[in-house]
């Protein structure tokens, strides 16, 4: 129930096209959906996040969609760059607890 | 202002030794976490701490240990290290009442165990 299932793993786009990366959890008491991006030697970086009362949040490219009744949420990146190469990591929390990370998914943005 | 620094970068040590790492929050924040992430097991939340007192914890063995001074300041300690403890550690601060919600994460400390 504490889990948080992200898909794919890994993620090849052509640049200028949508990346789609999608997650799923069990537990409805989470309360925060926030996702992470990830350079190589560097630690994760907040991208955007969202509260279950939303159904999207939209930050420049990124985009949230988020499907309370599938216990689903995913992150758009639209126009994708090589710069966007990187790995990304959904995650939940609730009552401002302890954090569950998705397994990650690497993007590679063809130039 | 600063990012989260945290000190040594890199680390290697033979098993059953213990080692301790070391985490600066950004100046003002006042909760720091830490958290664990390796290849298999993806990122892992270990414990988080506010004004010295530790506040939340992950599922991990009493090996793991931490404390945080009060300036903010916080260690992590790893006593009788095993082989599985090789992972890049993280600590991430927010500002008071942030808790997990606005975090910044440092860089990590790359702990290989041999």
């Amino acid at each position: 129930q504490q889990q948080v299932k992200q898909s794919p793993q890994s993620l090849i786009v052509q640049k200028g096209g949508i990346s789609i990366i999608n997650c799923a959890y069990e537990n409805t008491a989470f309360d925060y959906f926030p996702w992470y991006q990830q350079f190589p030697g560097k630690g994760p970086a907040l991208l955007i996040a969202i509260r279950p009362d939303v159904s999207e949040k939209k930050e420049g490219r990124f985009t949230i969609s988020f499907n309370k009744s599938a216990k689903q949420f995913s992150l758009h990146i639209m126009d994708s760059q090589p710069g966007d190469s990187a790995t990304y990591f959904c995650a939940a929390s609730f009552r401002d607890d302890k954090i569950i990370f998705g397994k990650g998914t690497r993007l590679h943005i063809l130039p | 202002k600063a990012g989260v620094t945290q000190t040594p970068r890199y680390l290697i040590k033979t098993r059953g030794q213990q080692v301790t790492l070391s985490c600066s929050p950004i100046s003002g924040h006042r909760s720091v976490s830490w958290y664990q992430q390796t290849p298999g097991q993806g990122l892992q939340f270990l414990f988080e701490y506010f004004s010295e007192t530790q506040r939340n914890k992950g599922n991990f063995p009493g090996r793991f240990s931490g404390r945080q001074f009060s300036n903010s300041r916080s260690e992590m300690n790893v006593s009788t290290l095993e082989l599985g403890d090789s992972a890049l550690y993280l600590c991430a601060s927010s500002l008071e009442g942030g808790g997990i919600y606005e975090q910044y994460f440092g860089p990590g400390t790359r702990l290989t165990v041999t």
